[in-house]
């Protein structure tokens, strides 16, 4: 089955630094989104993007982060200026079709630790 | 703006008994509905969705859930847990169309004792 893949499966960065966060789509999936969950709380939209664009984002997603689609696969998250509380699992997703009507795939997520 | 509720941040139930999950959505217009669940430490798999269609929808592992229209619920069960089951589940939401992002709710701990 195809899957959503995220690399890497955790990193430890210090506070100030940027991080990429990378992830590979399934490959006719059109839509893609970047999710996150504090530890012990729940999964929270970030963004999502579509025809090399961003057509959504939430309060969350200010200008420390941006997205980028470089080539015909990778879908990356940048945090420009890493803060203690950027502490979370990132988790890529994408689907086929708008609003999920097929389904949204999840990758298995990275646990990014700010110290 | 569209909200899910999950009763019951934490679930019980004895190997072998009937596990009932209980999620409802805010909207007027029903939106596509998705179960998801997470394993310690690991990402989000999908267990089913309802978009159209039946209402009862079956979803892997055992699991399936009702969509209620009337009231604006999407329920999760398994009539038979198993010590596998022990994980995190997700209700999910996605408008129609009005938007493209999924809407989670916080979450139900299953836990399944022997």
């Amino acid at each position: 089955e195809p899957e959503v893949t995220q690399t890497p499966s955790h990193q430890v960065t210090q506070m100030g630094q940027e991080v990429i966060l990378r992830c590979v789509p399934i490959s006719n999936h059109l839509y893609f989104y970047w999710y996150r969950q504090i530890l012990g709380q729940k999964v929270e939209f970030l963004v999502s993007f579509y025809n090399n664009e961003i057509s959504e984002k939430s309060e969350i997603f200010d200008d420390q982060f941006s997205v980028e689609r470089p080539d015909g696969s990778n879908f990356t998250l940048k945090i420009r200026s890493t803060k203690l509380e950027d502490s979370a699992m990132y988790f890529c997703a994408s689907s086929e079709a708008r609003a999920g009507v097929y389904g949204y795939t999840f990758g298995s997520g990275t646990r990014l630790t700010v110290v | 703006a569209q909200s899910v509720t999950q009763l019951g941040s934490h679930v019980s139930v004895s190997e072998g008994a009937l596990v009932l999950l209980r999620c409802n959505y805010s909207s007027s217009v029903p939106p596509y509905l998705f179960w998801y669940v997470q394993y310690p430490n690991q990402g989000l798999q999908l267990l089913l969705k309802y978009t159209t269609g039946a209402t009862l929808v079956k979803g892997i592992n055992g699991f399936e859930a009702e969509f209620k229209k009337s009231e604006t619920s999407f329920h999760l069960t398994k009539p038979s847990a198993h010590m596998s089951d022990a994980a995190e589940y997700f209700c999910a939401v996605s408008d129609r169309g009005a938007t493209n992002k999924l809407i989670f709710g916080t979450g139900t701990l299953l836990a399944v004792q022997p």
